[in-house]
């Protein structure tokens, strides 16, 4: 069974970096094919694509915040991080993980919500 | 830029059929694969469509996902409606120009 949990502050002020953690459990990240994307939704708003990392390492961003982002893998603890750099409150948002696999399946996050606030 | 429109939100009732389109902005809509995600309110996307018609397990028969190059778009038909199935639907493709995936703006289902 594939699952995907998010994990990262909850809160950050504005300017300030955040740094999203996704953890994968039953998909390991060296796996041909696997690819794992970022994607956020503000209150009320339809999801954005944000960022993926794929198995062997290449990493596609986002044109509108491509500046700002920075996914990475670790492939030996399975996990994937975003970093946002320059937070303001427009990216306040419930940021989803989502990986999709070999057969082409996308499993998603329950995803875990993000508030700029001074 | 790619860009993938879906009409803001139709509605049906219980036991009829619904099906929402997702049009591709320019590019062949048949050149990548398009996914198909369910949001309840409140609640996390799941899949429900990947690669254009697969149907994950556990997602019912009553969904199905189509791919029309004349019209350069996608399908979602949702047979047999529930009020279970009112959510939001997004379609999502990928513009292999620039490496970009893109979502469609979503579709409100109503079941009434």
């Amino acid at each position: 069974q594939v699952t995907l949990k998010e994990s990262g502050p909850a809160l950050v002020k504005p300017t300030q970096t955040l740094t999203l953690t996704c953890t994968l459990s039953g998909l390991s990240l060296s796996t041909s094919e696997v690819r794992v994307k970022w994607i956020r939704q503000p209150p009320g708003k339809a999801l954005e694509w944000l960022a993926r990392v794929d198995w062997d390492g290449d990493t596609f961003y986002g044109p509108s915040l491509k500046t700002r982002l920075t996914i990475s893998k670790d492939t030996s603890g399975n996990q994937v991080a975003l970093t946002m750099t320059n937070m303001g409150p427009s990216d306040t948002a419930k940021y989803y993980c989502a990986a999709a696999v070999t057969n082409g399946m996308v499993y998603w996050g329950l995803g875990t919500l993000v508030t700029v606030s001074s | 830029n790619f860009m993938l429109t879906q009409p803001h939100s139709v509605s049906e009732s219980p036991g009829k059929t619904v099906t929402i389109s997702c049009t591709a902005s320019d590019g062949s809509i048949a050149s990548n694969y398009v996914q198909w995600y369910q949001q309840r309110p409140g609640c996390a996307p799941t899949t429900v469509i990947y690669e254009d018609n697969q149907r994950p397990s556990g997602v019912p028969d009553r969904f199905s996902g189509s791919i029309d190059g004349s019209s350069n778009s996608a399908s979602l038909t949702i047979s047999g409606l529930q009020t279970e199935d009112e959510a939001d639907y997004y379609c999502q493709s990928y513009d292999s120009r620039i490496h970009v995936e893109v979502f469609g703006g979503g579709t409100k289902l109503t079941v009434l």
